[in-house]
Formats: structure tokens, sequence, C-alpha cells
């Protein structure tokens, strides 16, 4: 079993549509990543989490440290946000601050 | 946020030849890159940890003689793919660390042919 699992795996949606992104995690962090990568490019980091709710335009993330839960949420979604959602905590431990990914969510919006 | 520029954005080299890749972090100074590969449609897998003055530590199954990395400042990182062959073709990444926070460079296509 991964230690960050991520749900669902492929998403389709309809433009203006609500989304919503899972991410679950087994082993204790100290952050939990959003990330964002369109097709062939690079990464952009969303959010960095280590308790609460955090909101940037359209996007909000929530953690639920008790229940090693995270949500991505969109809200009305576009075709410009059609992209592999990726779900990354860091750990305890150490100074060298490495990520456990998630395998990614894929997400497309139709207009 | 802060910026993490990577050198070449894509890059064609022919086989056996070397091939660098850059990766600086603009506006803050990175004590700890990472690089990482990516298969087409796989997560990010970790190759090495570099640390500025010391050698960079590599993951299982990695070969250091062949991915030869360098984190001369606390500002750049270099990965150097040495005697490329089309199996290394792949897209790299670089992270930089700052504190918690993860910021990513724009990535690196490579195809060896």
């Amino acid at each position: 079993k991964n230690e960050v699992e991520q749900s669902p795996q492929n998403l389709t949606a309809q433009e203006g549509e609500f989304i919503t992104i899972n991410c679950s995690y087994s082993v204790g962090i100290s952050a939990l990543h959003w990330l964002q990568q369109h097709p062939g490019g690079g990464i952009v980091s969303l959010f960095m989490l280590s308790s609460g709710k955090k909101k940037h335009g359209r996007l909000i993330a929530t953690i639920n440290i008790q229940e090693k839960h995270s949500s991505l949420h969109i809200t009305a979604s576009h075709p410009r946000d059609s992209a592999v959602y990726i779900c990354a905590v860091s750990t305890f431990g150490g100074a060298t601050n490495k990520l456990i990914f998630g395998t990614g969510t894929l997400l497309a919006v139709q207009p | 946020g802060a910026v993490v520029s990577q050198h070449p954005s894509w890059v064609i080299c022919k086989s056996g030849t070397s091939v660098k890749i850059e990766c600086r972090s603009l506006d803050f100074q990175a004590t700890t890159m990472f690089w990482y590969r990516q298969f087409p449609k796989q997560s990010l897998m970790l190759m090495a940890t570099s640390n500025e003055g010391s050698k960079a530590t590599y993951e299982q199954g990695v070969e250091k003689d062949k991915f030869l990395i360098n984190h001369a400042s606390l500002t750049l990182s270099t990965l150097t793919v040495t005697s490329a062959h089309p199996e290394d073709s792949s897209f790299y990444i670089c992270r930089a660390s700052k504190y918690t926070e993860a910021f990513f460079g724009q990535g690196t296509r490579l195809t060896v042919v």
C-alpha cells in the first residue's frame, strides 16, 4: 500500500463544475503539498499545509491531521485547470525534507 | 513564491555525448536540491539529494557515475548525464528546498538519439 494515496486517479468534469480531489497518507508528516503539473510541463506548488485550510483564487485546500486526509477543491472549474494534480507529503526526521508523492489525479475539464 | 529556474527546458543529443542541466534558485538560498526523473504518465522518481559543498546522496539504483550532480553554491546545482543513451531519454526536474516548502524547476525534456 502506498504511503500517499490519491483519488480519483482520473477525473473528467464539465466547465463550471465543483471538483474535489482527495489525498490520504499513512505516515507522520510535517507538511502536505498540493502540486499541479500541466502536460509536458514543470510542476507548480499550489499549497503547502500543516493544518486547517488555505484558499487561493478558485482553489481551496484543507487538511485533517487527525484523519490524515487532505482535499483539494476547485470551484467554477475551467478547461485551463486541466492538469495532473499531485499530493505530496514532507515527512519528519532529518534535514533533507524528502517528499513522498501520490500517484496524481489527471483532471480534464471539458468546455 | 520563490523561483527556481531550470535550463535547458529541452535538449536533443547524440548517443554517447554528455548533457548538463542547471537548476538555479533565483531569490533564495537552497541548502538542499533534489533531482527527479519522470517517465510518461508516472510519478516523480527521486534520483539524488544534493547539499551545497558536499557530495550528492544517490537513491538506490541510480548510477552516480552516469548522473553527476554538483552543488557548487547555495543557488546552483547541476546534473550531468554522461555518455547518454536512448534509455536516458526522460523528463528531469529539480526541486530546491526552503525549509519545508517545495519549489520546482520547469523541467528538462532530454531526448537521446
